[in-house]
């Protein structure tokens, strides 16, 4: 079965520093991964998503992931937080039926 | 483009009472989607429709919870009746099945679900 660990529930970072968020993942077969962010009272949205092609892959607002099939790993990063990037960040891995697994999320604060 | 609308946004109710949940997806997205988010965790599927067919409810809580999605567009997903244990954030999402973006997950803002 497929699944994710997130690795810290919540990060705390200064504004202008970088952001890394940690993910390992469970599967048995190459997965698809994706980051989702969660902001307060909005939708999930999507962040980056890896489907096996290059193994760096780059999202919206500035955020890009590193595939690492040896490490198992998908983190998240940034390298430099902004205030409004302050919010819940879910590491997921999709089934083979196209069932999204999300992990159990981190918290990400940015002091000023 | 307009996303996912779910209404209403928050619900109060008391235990034992029935609830509704109303989503419509985005246009053209044949796919639809139902979570279920506890306070602190990820999101967890409970049904996914394809058109108006449910292809996986096997989370679906069959006992008091029931969905449809009568046309293949605009969804509902009702609890009768609701515990305590149901006070949650029901997410809708839609998806493309084919063609460019095929399967990214849109997700509505939620509706928030206290149950006193």
């Amino acid at each position: 079965a497929q699944s994710v660990t997130q690795l810290d529930s919540h990060v705390s970072v200064s504004e202008g520093t970088p952001v890394l968020l940690r993910c390992n993942y469970s599967s048995s077969y190459s997965p698809s991964l994706f980051w989702y962010v969660q902001h307060p009272n909005k939708g999930l949205q999507l962040l980056l998503k890896y489907t096996s092609a290059a193994t760096l892959v780059k999202g919206i607002n500035g955020f890009e992931a590193e595939f690492k099939k040896s490490e198992t790993s998908f983190h998240l990063t940034k390298p430099s937080a902004h205030m409004s990037d302050a919010a819940e960040y879910f590491c997921v891995v999709s089934s083979l039926t196209d069932k999204l697994i999300f992990g159990t999320g981190t918290r990400l604060q940015v002091f000023p | 483009e307009a996303g996912v609308v779910q209404s209403p946004r928050y619900k109060i109710i008391e235990k034992k009472q029935p609830v509704a949940f109303w989503c419509n997806p985005i246009s053209g997205h044949n796919t639809l989607y139902w979570y279920l988010q506890n306070l602190g965790q990820g999101p967890e599927l409970l049904i996914r429709y394809e058109n108006e067919e449910a292809v996986d409810d096997s989370q679906l809580p069959k006992d008091r919870f029931s969905a449809e999605r009568l046309k293949g567009v605009d969804s509902t997903l009702k609890i009768q009746p609701a515990e305590l244990g149901d006070s949650a954030v029901y997410l809708c999402a839609s998806s493309l099945e084919k063609g460019q973006g095929a399967y990214e997950q849109y997700f509505g803002p939620g509706t928030r679900l206290t149950v006193t």
